[in-house]
């Protein structure tokens, strides 16, 4: 089976701007997250999708973040406009609802903003 | 509110030498607990989980840990390691009805030859 998957693995792009991280979780997973990781905040949840539905976005550093999850089956990321201070990692991960809580993560997205 | 500490923050062992990674956690419930890695350049892979059963819990490549409700810790042993063990490593809570994960600052560990 097909592991979670993010596109694209790496971009580098100038300030102001935007961004668009996408990813694909498992099938039959119906819980997405978006991490973002860096190296002075650690592994930070930005939000949190239950059947395709934003459950908790408090993450989100503010209003340049927005993630959506038009179906079960594609989330995105979008940062606009971007900033250097939104360099980082971000990982997509899923689970399913029912389950022990496992998350399975995508191999992340490095963002580096000029 | 749940959380998680890793008091080391890097940790160096020989090849061949055991290793134990601490894990403390906080949760006002049952807690469902995860040991992940991360290899340089990679996603967090899955080593083992306690969610519930026998204290002591078998994961993937050697690496086994112990649940201990008293100490509200979940550490991570290793009888002998591998060069391919350097890696980062992250321990994390969870349970209940979202599903949501706490994870620790995480454990770099660096194996010498």
């Amino acid at each position: 089976d097909a592991g979670v998957i993010q596109s694209p693995r790496h971009e580098v792009t100038e300030m102001g701007q935007e961004v668009t991280l996408r990813c694909k979780p498992i099938s039959g997973h119906n819980s997405l997250f978006w991490y973002r990781q860096t190296m002075m905040r650690g592994l930070e949840l930005l939000i949190y999708f239950n059947n395709n539905v934003p459950i908790d976005d408090s993450g989100m550093p503010e209003d340049r973040f927005s993630a959506k999850m038009p179906n079960a089956s594609f989330s995105t990321l979008k940062i606009q406009p971007s900033e250097p201070r939104d360099s980082a990692v971000y990982f997509c991960a899923s689970s399913a609802t029912g389950g022990t809580g496992e998350l399975f993560f995508g191999e992340g997205s490095r963002l580096t903003v000029l | 509110a749940q959380s998680v500490t890793q008091p080391d923050i890097h940790i160096t062992v020989s090849e061949g030498a055991s290793l134990e990674l601490r894990c403390n956690y906080s949760y006002g419930a049952t807690p469902y607990l995860f040991w992940y890695v991360q290899s340089p350049g990679q996603g967090l892979q899955l080593l083992l989980k306690y969610f519930s059963g026998d204290t002591l819990v078998q994961g993937i490549k050697g690496f086994e840990a112990e649940f201990k409700r008293s100490q509200s810790s979940f550490n991570l042993r290793k009888p002998s390691v591998h060069w391919s063990d350097a890696a980062e490593y992250f321990c994390a809570v969870g349970g209940g009805g979202d599903y949501k994960l706490s994870f620790g600052a995480g454990t770099t560990v660096t194996v010498r030859a």
